[in-house]
């Protein structure tokens, strides 16, 4: 049981480049999220998806674009990087259940746009 | 969107309670509200959830008072190893509304 998986660890982007952030877990979960976190900063959601086939928007969606692959996997593209987006970039799931929950984080994907 | 405010840093020593307040004027009837932690280069891990009164799990207590616009997250005998940041969060159920918003979080400081 892998729980949340992400790919690469670390990239480094030209800007105007493009590249596709991959995600999956292993836990049957329904919600799936993208969250950037900037030095000294918190964490803010870019997008999520409730359940397989729905996505939506975030607080910080502009520059990205998100795929809900299937049930495990939930990619987030950037289309045509910008030093803006260099970040640290968190996939996380959740069962999505209506009682309680609790979100399951990835190790992150270190991002310099250079 | 509820809103959360904590302090941004506190210190400690070893063996001591630690309390961290958070504020969340505007919850909602149906909010929970939730604690994580994250250490230096890892994702944020839960660590204690709750809707009203006091829950209790072996790492953590959270207690709620009746107007639930605050909660203090309460950790025994701190260590070292609880370095970290703690970020309240209130949001409905599981956040999959994309409601929760995590903010800056408590950077928690324990010294020898």
């Amino acid at each position: 049981n892998a729980g949340v998986t992400q790919t690469p660890k670390f990239q480094v982007l030209k800007t105007g480049q493009s590249m596709t952030l991959q995600c999956a877990q292993d836990m049957n979960h329904n919600s799936m999220y993208w969250y950037r976190q900037d030095p000294g900063m918190g964490l803010r959601l870019i997008y999520y998806s409730a359940s397989e086939g729905t996505t939506d928007k975030g607080e910080v969606p502009n520059g990205y674009n998100v795929s809900r692959l299937n049930k495990r996997e939930f990619s987030l593209r950037l289309e045509s990087a910008a030093p803006s987006q260099t970040s640290v970039y968190f996939c996380a799931s959740s069962s999505g259940d209506r009682v309680a929950y609790e979100q399951y984080f990835g190790p992150g994907t270190r991002l310099t746009v250079t | 969107l509820a809103k959360t405010t904590q302090p941004i840093s506190m210190d400690s020593y070893e063996g001591q309670e630690v309390n961290i307040t958070c504020s969340h004027n505007n919850i909602a009837t149906n909010d929970y509200i939730t604690w994580y932690q994250q250490f230096p280069s890892q994702g944020p891990r839960f660590i204690i959830q709750g809707y009203k009164t006091k829950v209790t799990n072996e790492v953590a207590s959270l207690f709620i008072p009746a107007d639930r616009k605050s909660s203090t997250l309460s950790l025994p005998r701190v260590s070292l190893s609880d370095t970290a940041v703690y970020y309240c969060l209130v949001g409905l159920y599981g956040g999959s509304q994309g409601n929760l918003i995590f903010g800056k979080g408590t950077k928690l400081s324990v010294k020898p």
